[in-house]
């Protein structure tokens, strides 16, 4: 079965520096994986996805991740963070192909201090 | 376009009472997905569903919990009776297609006292 670990309970970041919370994951055959933000008593908002193709993705709000088959990971970067950047980030991944449910990381916090 | 809708958006019940979830996914979206967000975890899938048919009730506890897409667009989710660590956020999202790009509601907080 699928899964997902994003080791970093909390990542701490001043404004205009750059940012990276860490997911890695494990998936039978080649994966579909996701990020998604959630700010306080909000649902999930979709950040960007990689299916294939380049290993940079670009995604909403500065966002960007670079996948790494060798390493099984996915880590969520952004040049220069911004305070508004706060919030729970979920790393999400499933199988491309076949059927299987998404499976979400337990979460990252990410606090960007003025 | 409009998002995903859900309400109630807060709700606190005693345990053994029953409660009831509604959500309207994003028109033209074939799958509805709820989930449960219990605090400090990721979503955990509870029920999948393409058009009104469900594709994954895995891990849907069944003696208490059921759920409904009759025509295929809005869904309603249901626990009875409550327990105590059914406190959390139910979260409806909605895709194109199975595998898409999901997109989520606002989620419903429920307390159960």
């Amino acid at each position: 079965a699928q899964s997902v670990a994003q080791p970093e309970d909390q990542v701490n970041v001043a404004e205009g520096n750059p940012l990276t919370v860490k997911c890695t994951y494990s998936v039978s055959g080649n994966p579909y994986l996701f990020w998604y933000v959630q700010y306080p008593n909000r649902g999930l908002q979709f950040l960007l996805k990689y299916i294939t193709g380049d290993n940079l993705v670009k995604g909403s709000y500065g966002f960007e991740a670079e996948f790494n088959k060798s390493q099984t990971s996915f880590h969520l970067k952004k040049p220069s963070a911004l305070v508004s950047d706060s919030a729970l980030y979920f790393c999400a991944v499933t199988p491309l192909q076949g059927f299987q449910k998404l499976v979400f990381g337990t979460g990252t916090r990410l606090l960007v201090s003025p | 376009e409009a998002g995903v809708a859900q309400s109630p958006r807060y709700k606190i019940i005693e345990k053994r009472q029953s409660v009831a979830f509604w959500c309207n996914p994003i028109s033209g979206h074939a799958t509805l997905y709820w989930y449960q967000q219990i605090l400090g975890q990721g979503p955990k899938l509870l029920i999948q569903f393409q058009n009104n048919g469900v594709v994954d009730d895995s891990q849907l506890p069944k003696d208490r919990f059921s759920a409904e897409r009759l025509k295929g667009v809005d869904s309603t989710l249901k626990i009875q009776p409550a327990k105590l660590e059914d406190s959390a956020v139910y979260l409806c999202a909605s895709s194109l297609e199975s595998q898409g790009t999901q997109y989520f509601g606002p989620g419903t907080r429920l307390l159960v006292l």
